[in-house]
């Protein structure tokens, strides 16, 4: 079974930095590429960063770029999210998926629960 | 960026209804579609990918449809579990983006 844990959310104050890790499990992490989701209280959904297997074909969210870093643990089977810089904006629940990049078919095939970020003004 | 733009926002519907939600893309995304079903305090988890695939484990009364710019997702009958809100999301080039949500309400 497919398992994804996210931990290290929490309140911190604007300026302040925060790494998010996912635990996953249940499936070859090595293989598949994988993104961080965020969904503002309330609001929708809006991706913030995508890695490939091997670490490299990484791409932002242009309102991220620059002060976040996705990165992988590929012995570890941990993805990490590294936020410097953060805004009373970047307050929402990550997520963290399973990217399934596979032409046409791309998209979030398993989620973990969430963590909440909360950064105060 | 590909701007995703759903309707309705809101649907009101009863158990057995026939519902259509639709995504419209800013630009051609091909057949790179993705629908997501989001309960109050879950993640969201995939329906269809690539317009028209099922999720393995997705009940058959969900189907997708479209091409180019324009996209629906239809639930033929409406079941209790069902109601939720639904995103689409364009998987066609960086960044990723997703549409405004759709809820799907008795």
């Amino acid at each position: 079974e497919v398992q994804l844990v996210e931990s290290g959310g929490g309140l911190v104050q604007a300026g302040g930095s925060l790494r998010l890790s996912c635990a996953a499990s249940g499936f070859m992490f090595r293989n598949y590429a994988m993104s961080w989701v965020r969904q503002s209280p309330g609001k929708g959904l809006e991706w913030v960063a995508v890695i490939g297997d091997d670490g490299t074909n990484i791409h932002y969210a242009d309102s991220v770029e620059g002060r976040f870093t996705i990165s992988r643990d590929n012995s570890k089977n941990t993805l990490y999210l590294q936020m410097n810089s953060l805004r009373a904006e970047d307050t929402a629940v990550y997520y963290c998926a399973k990217y399934r990049a596979l032409g046409a078919a791309r998209s979030f095939d398993f989620w973990g629960q969430g963590t909440l970020v909360t950064v105060s003004s | 960026d590909i701007q995703m733009t759903q309707s309705p926002s809101f649907v009101s519907a009863s158990v057995g209804d026939r519902v259509t939600i639709t995504c419209r893309a800013s630009q051609d995304i091909s057949s790179s579609l993705a629908w997501y079903q989001q309960k109050p305090g879950e993640a969201p988890k995939v329906l269809i990918y690539g317009t028209f695939s099922l999720q393995s484990g997705v009940p058959p009364r969900f189907s997708g449809g479209g091409s180019g710019t324009d996209f629906t997702l239809t639930i033929s009958s409406l079941q209790p579990e069902d109601f939720a809100t639904y995103y689409c999301q364009q998987a066609d080039s960086f960044p990723l983006t997703f549409g405004g949500g759709t809820k799907v309400e008795i």
